[in-house]
């Protein structure tokens, strides 16, 4: 157990709807980052939050947005889905250290699909 | 785009040493090599990391040449529960933040 939590698990959808994954990262850690992982495809980094406030973008579409609550945990919302979006959607946690060489702990993940 | 450089797959006997080898020549001085892996599905593991010494822990260890343009991560008796994708990375700097960045990692599989 990383100690980083998604919730749900699975999410079956239609096209053109909304949906929020949720992330609670491990006690103490400040960063959060997503990923999308496709079938067969590696994890691509969508997003980065520091203790609140967007540090880094990554291949994130308009449609999808995040934020990062004062309780640190996150969510990342998706929109206008399409079947494309069909993927795992995974979100890490990692505690600041001296120049920011910390590892990052992953959790199990959201598996959205698309119908 | 990731900074390292795997092989696709390898294979391993069963309570054999799994030896996976990564290029990470362009690292600067103070970057660490990271390494996780991720089992059919489920959220990337950390494994270990280093900076210039050889690290070891309960999972694996970690050897890094003196130029730090390539290590090896070593499990010293590869099990079936080892098969898995192994990454390693260097984190990209990204608006001042490190992002752990993925490639396409070795695919690892521990045969009987």
């Amino acid at each position: 157990d990383s100690g980083v939590t998604q919730t749900p698990k699975h999410l079956i959808t239609a096209t053109g709807q909304r949906v929020t994954l949720r992330c609670s990262p491990r006690s103490g850690d400040l960063s959060v980052y997503w990923y999308q992982q496709s079938l067969d495809q590696g994890l691509q980094f969508l997003i980065h939050y520091y203790n609140g406030e967007e540090r880094a973008k990554g291949n994130i579409l308009e449609r999808f947005s995040a934020q990062q609550f004062p309780d640190l945990h996150s969510e990342l919302n998706l929109s206008s889905l399409e079947l494309g979006d069909s993927a795992l959607y995974f979100c890490a946690s990692s505690s600041p250290r001296q120049g920011g060489n910390t590892e990052a702990f992953f959790g199990q993940g959201t598996r959205l699909t698309v119908v | 785009d990731a900074k390292t450089t795997q092989p696709p797959s390898m294979d391993c006997a069963e309570g054999r040493a799994a030896n996976l080898p990564c290029n990470h020549s362009t690292i600067s001085g103070n970057e660490y090599v990271y390494w996780y892996r991720q089992i059919h599905s489920q959220g990337p593991q950390y494994i270990i990391h280093g900076l210039k010494n050889n690290e070891t822990n309960e999972m694996a260890s970690l050897i890094i040449t003196e130029d730090r343009k390539s290590s090896t991560l070593i499990l010293p008796h590869a099990t079936l529960r080892d098969t898995a994708v192994y990454y390693c990375i260097v984190r990209v700097e990204a608006g001042g933040s490190y992002i752990p960045t993925f490639g396409r990692g070795t695919s690892l599989i521990v045969h009987p």
